[in-house]
């Protein structure tokens, strides 16, 4: 019930397109859901968040769509870059987020290509 | 602020010699993390601390695994002794208690080789 699950575990975008990256989760207590983006050699870097209380969350380019029904999140990348190559990790956790333990995703390895 | 320091960056060590990891957190957080990441597991959360003390150490895999935080801008993970399974990056993350969630701020990690 702890797992957050990540999907695709890698995906190849080009230029100007797309990317969209699905995370499931079971634990219904869970009521923070970050996702963070990693660069090779550096730590994970907070990119956007969201609460069950709405079903999007919009922050230039990044757009987290929250279902809260069916135990769902997911990041859509538009108008993908190639400085947006990186790890993207989907989170969760209850309690507030910034303060209390956050479970990752296993990640997802975003190549776009110029 | 210069964000969360560890080091060393990287570490290579022998199988069976102690090895120390260490963590400076953004002054004024009150929460620190340590993290474990590898391609088999991703991030594994080991312990977390709130002003100073441990709140969660369900995560350190083994009792070879220890971690303190003597004051508020010290932690240390300690692994002895280590073994070559240890390898991997490990992150040290701090956060804060306030009206807006900032998340996690995260080091750059400690790269460890246990040969």
């Amino acid at each position: 019930q702890q797992q957050v699950k990540q999907s695709p575990q890698s995906l190849i975008v080009q230029k100007g397109g797309i990317s969209i990256i699905n995370c499931a989760y079971e634990n219904t207590a869970f009521d923070y859901f970050p996702w963070y983006q990693q660069f090779p050699g550096k730590g994970p870097a907070l990119l956007i968040a969201i609460r069950p209380d709405v079903s999007e969350k919009k922050e230039g380019r990044f757009t987290i769509s929250f279902n809260k029904s069916a135990k769902q999140f997911s990041l859509h990348i538009m108008d993908s870059q190639p400085g947006d190559s990186a790890t993207y990790f989907c989170a969760a956790s209850r309690g507030g987020g910034a303060t209390n333990k956050l479970i990752f995703g296993t990640g997802t390895l975003l190549a776009v290509q110029p | 602020d210069a964000g969360v320091i560890q080091s060393p960056r990287h570490e290579v060590t022998e199988m069976g010699q102690e090895v120390t990891l260490r963590c400076k957190p953004i002054s004024g957080h009150d929460y620190l993390f340590w993290y474990r990441q590898t391609m088999m597991r991703g991030l594994e959360l080991l312990i977390y601390f709130n002003n100073n003390v441990p709140i969660d150490d369900s995560g350190m895999p083994e009792d070879r695994f220890s971690a303190k935080m003597p004051n508020a801008s010290f932690s240390t993970l300690k692994i002895q002794p280590s073994e070559p399974r240890d390898s991997a990056v490990y992150f040290c993350a701090s956060s804060f208690t306030g009206p807006v969630n900032y998340g996690y701020t995260f080091g750059s990690g400690t790269r460890l080789t246990v040969v």
